[in-house]
């Protein structure tokens, strides 16, 4: 069974700073795949990155990165001198073939100016 | 513009009484989903469609229905059965069936439906 657990429920921290949510994930399957959304204030979950179970290649855009590392079955993701654009709750998400996304619990983030 | 519309973005509803929920895209995707969030709990699926006329339970299925008539629309009843209906509901589309093929996964939302049983 597949199983995403956001540890942080809610997270603050002021304008500028460096964030790390977390993701630890689950998963009997060697094919998998890892996702983070955001959903803002207007409720809609926007895509933010979607990585195979077989690219362990960490990734950045712009001021978002994302550190995937299967020894610890955790997908992180980083964001870099934040800012108030970026208060969201952020979801983490696993898929195995054949499997229908299962979310994590997310992480409500909080930047104050 | 493309998108998921959801209406209504509230809704009251008395206890016993079934209510209806609106979904339409215009991305011209082939599968929708129906999730429920509640307050720490993440989303979780009631109902998908991978196709016009068929559609499959989720994890939560009980005291819901869905229709899937035409490829645009996917609406949701929440019908009097389901004991804690109050929750946020999304409505989501994808291009096809997410977990049958490699570029799977993505998922465009709408900006769901707040219903409140009073």
């Amino acid at each position: 069974a597949q199983k995403v657990t956001q540890a942080q429920t809610e997270i603050s921290v002021v304008e500028k700073e460096d964030v790390t949510l977390d993701c630890v994930y689950e998963t009997r399957d060697t094919t998998y795949y890892l996702f983070w959304y955001k959903q803002p204030p207007s409720g809609e979950l926007v895509f933010l990155i979607r990585r195979n179970s077989f690219d362990e290649q960490n990734e950045i855009s712009g001021r978002y990165s994302w550190n995937f590392q299967k020894s610890t079955s955790s997908f992180n993701f980083t964001i870099t001198a934040s800012q108030v654009v970026d208060s969201a709750v952020y979801f983490c998400a696993l898929i195995e073939a054949g499997n229908m996304l299962t979310f994590g619990g997310g992480t409500r983030l909080m930047v104050k100016p | 513009d493309g998108g998921i519309t959801q209406s209504p973005k509230y809704l009251f509803r008395k206890e016993g009484q079934n209510v209806t929920l609106s979904c339409e895209q215009n991305l011209n995707h082939d599968a929708m989903y129906w999730y429920r969030q509640d307050p720490g709990q993440g989303l979780r699926l009631i109902y998908y469609s991978q196709i016009v006329n068929d559609f499959q339970k989720g994890d939560i299925a009980e005291g819901y229905s869905v229709s899937r008539e035409k490829k645009e629309s996917f609406p949701l009843t929440v019908t009097s059965a389901q004991k804690n209906p109050t929750a946020f509901y999304l409505c989501a589309s994808s291009i096809d069936l997410v977990g049958t093929s490699e570029n799977t996964g993505e998922l465009f939302f709408g900006e769901g439906s707040r219903l409140t049983v009073l």
